[in-house]
């Protein structure tokens, strides 16, 4: 359905910190997600994808971790730097091509 | 690679025409291609999806007769916004999948759509 929020969720960090990223998502029968990056008027960006059949998957910098039993999903970010500022979307596909998107979270780093 | 633009970046029109916007993938053909739409502060709400040479497969609510979306190569998708309102002012964002067996899909940089 729409999402009905018109205020982020915002996550403020100190430069340097690691960064958790939280998405609980809706169809148990999902099988692949995608942690995107949305800088301001920008498309978005992939970053990491896990598939349902692992529960983490590391890249540089970020780590993703798939807990199905509960239907969430994390994104955590190491040494969070300036330019990690950005909106953050988690996605899933279920038994279509159909990406259905989070309602995001604004991550905000400061010196 | 898997580079996918879009034409134009912004546009401004009066309420009562119509705009289209392009998507095209420079670098891979793409068998499928996905419209979808963000209001300022939310999240991207998928519009239609698009196989080349087919008609587009909307989602629940949206105008297919309103949001005309051609796929006519496997390079190039476009959206027609039809007797455009205030309130069809978003930003419009495409992306495009490589293959059929591929998960992945590349978005291009989005049009932002004001309606006046």
């Amino acid at each position: 359905g729409e999402s009905v929020g018109l205020h982020l969720p915002t996550l403020s960090v100190q430069e340097g910190d690691n960064s958790i990223i939280n998405c609980a998502y809706s169809n148990s029968a999902s099988d692949y997600f995608i942690w995107y990056k949305q800088e301001s008027g920008k498309g978005p960006q992939f970053i990491i994808d896990i598939r349902s059949n692992m529960d983490k998957r590391q890249g540089q910098r970020v780590t993703v971790l798939l807990n199905k039993t509960v239907k969430h999903l994390s994104l955590q970010i190491a040494a969070t730097q300036p330019g990690d500022s950005a909106v953050y979307f988690c996605a899933e596909k279920g038994d279509t091509d159909k990406l259905i998107f989070g309602t995001g979270t604004r991550l905000q780093v400061f010196p | 690679g898997a580079v996918v633009s879009q034409h134009p970046s912004w546009v401004i029109c009066k309420s009562g025409t119509s705009v289209k916007i392009e998507c095209r993938s420079l670098d891979f053909q793409a068998t499928t291609m996905f419209w979808y739409r963000q209001f300022p502060k939310q999240s991207l709400m998928l519009m239609a999806t698009s196989n080349e040479g087919s008609k587009a497969t909307y989602e629940q609510g949206v105008e297919k007769d309103k949001f005309l979306i051609n796929h006519a190569s496997l390079t190039l998708s476009t959206l027609t916004v039809t007797s455009a309102h205030p309130e069809d002012s978003s930003f419009y964002i495409c992306s495009a999948k490589t293959q059929v067996t591929s998960y992945e899909q590349y978005f291009g940089p989005g049009t932002r759509l004001t309606v006046t």
